[in-house]
């Protein structure tokens, strides 16, 4: 079955403690992409990735790093947490950046 | 920053009504896209329309394009309580950036 899998689903954790959220997609899309959804604000674009060991920054990249070392998976870093950064987060792939977007289920990250 | 905008933010109806939400953007697009939403689940593709097409179906959904207003409209037809959802649309600037809007959520009572 063609799915874009996250883990974990649910996260709480402390500020500061670094963490990691995976990404896997199985259908060979080029195109990777994170974000975080909060209320009022819609989706807005964390990081995204072209292709394998090519990343860019979206429109609220501050705190958060990515890396795509392999084509199928694109996981989300947080060096150091913050409050700020409490979010419902998705990762999504597709063939390329203008095309269906692909999601996954969703974590749900809570920092205290 | 967000290009498309949903009206109305909420709406609700009853079951078997059919339901209109729009999307207006603000700078000219390759395409758009309408997605559904369940609660705190992840997005669910709908519909893309090109930006050389007026209007598009899929099902009981149709999807019309107004690039002279910049304008997108998303009709639900006999809508069922499934159809509760949070509906967004995305555009596609020259950029090939995608964006989201806020979105619209519908409640549909039976």
């Amino acid at each position: 079955e063609a799915q874009v899998t996250q883990n974990p689903r649910y996260l709480i954790t402390v500020t500061g403690k670094k963490l990691t959220v995976t990404c896997s997609q199985n259908m060979n899309h080029e195109y990777m992409s994170w974000y975080r959804q909060d209320p009022g604000l819609g989706l807005r674009q964390i990081y995204y990735s072209m292709n394998v060991e090519v990343t860019d920054k979206g429109d609220v990249p501050e705190g958060y790093k990515v890396s795509r070392k392999e084509k199928r998976n694109f996981p989300l870093i947080l060096e150091s947490p913050s409050p700020n950064q409490t979010s419902l987060y998705f990762c999504a792939s597709s063939l390329n950046r203008a095309d269906t977007q692909y999601f996954g289920p969703g974590t749900r990250l809570t920092v205290l | 920053s967000q290009q498309g905008e949903e009206d109305p933010q909420a709406l609700s109806i009853q079951e078997g009504e059919n339901a209109t939400m729009n999307c207006s953007y603000k700078t000219s697009i390759n395409n758009l896209q309408w997605y559904r939403q369940n609660s705190g689940r992840g997005l669910v593709h709908l519909i893309l329309i090109r930006s050389n097409e007026r209007e598009k179906h899929s099902g009981r959904l149709r999807v019309t394009l107004d690039t002279s207003k910049k304008s997108s409209s998303l009709l639900i037809t006999a809508s069922r309580a499934a159809d509760t959802a949070s509906y967004f649309c995305a555009t596609t600037g020259t950029a090939s950036k995608l964006t989201f809007g806020t979105g619209t959520r519908l409640q549909v009572t039976l």
